[in-house]
């Protein structure tokens, strides 16, 4: 399994800033998704992080609104932008695990979230 | 849009008693896989059954997969206080970037009240 640190856990912010979120994990992973989950709702995909080249955004999300970096195999951040009411959410980072038993079984390991309130 | 729908959407049960909750899909999978998720805090991997089994058990859990109904089933059985939590159902599929990605279901949420 991976451990994987998210931070902050939770955020208020103002309208029209931007909050960046970070997710650490403990060991080399492949691939990190980043995933927004509104209130009351179920997990949709933002993108999956690749390192060393761009991330790959599902449809209905753009790199302008949340660019992500990640630069090496064990970290990545993903950044909400010009933030509106209509943003807040649970951010959830997500990893498929190193190479073991669970590789090739899409099984992934969660943080536990960025909660994030826009005034 | 969801590739899952789940029912119930909501469920309360007294302790001891079994708790089942039922996912659909639309698309064929390699996989199906179940997590639980405790409020406010991120999703744990709880079970998965591939698209040629139809029955799969780890302790107090039991999961069904009828591929001809696209359908699968959670039973957890003598529940806890513990088990409170919401449970989503997930499915694998290739993302337009060519890699693997879970697709959630709408998710139950479970009360086991004492």
């Amino acid at each position: 399994s991976a451990v994987i640190s998210q931070k902050p856990s939770r955020d208020i912010c103002q309208r029209g800033t931007s909050l960046t979120i970070q997710c650490q994990v403990d060991s080399q992973v492949t691939m990190m998704f980043w995933y927004r989950q509104q209130p009351g709702q179920s997990l949709t995909l933002i993108a999956t992080a690749n390192q060393g080249s761009e991330a790959t955004y599902e449809s209905g999300f753009v790199i302008d609104k949340f660019p992500i970096s990640r630069p090496n195999l064990t970290f990545s951040t993903l950044t909400v932008s010009n933030m509106s009411p209509e943003d807040s959410s649970i951010y959830l980072c997500s990893v498929t695990p190193p190479p073991g038993p669970a590789v090739g079984k899409n099984i992934q390991y969660f943080g536990a979230g960025t909660r994030l309130s826009v005034l | 849009s969801q590739q899952g729908e789940e029912d119930p959407q909501a469920l309360s049960i007294q302790e001891g008693e079994n708790a089942t909750m039922n996912c659909s899909y639309k698309t064929s999978i390699n996989n199906l896989q179940w997590y639980r998720q405790n409020s406010g805090r991120g999703l744990v991997h709880l079970i998965l059954i591939r698209s040629n089994e139809r029955e799969k058990h780890s302790g107090r859990l039991r999961v069904t997969l009828d591929t001809s109904k696209k359908s699968s089933s959670l039973l957890i059985t003598a529940s806890r206080a513990a088990d409170t939590a919401s449970y989503f159902c997930a499915t694998a599929s290739i993302t337009t970037g060519g890699g693997n990605k879970l697709t959630f279901g709408t998710g139950t949420q479970l009360k086991v009240e004492l």
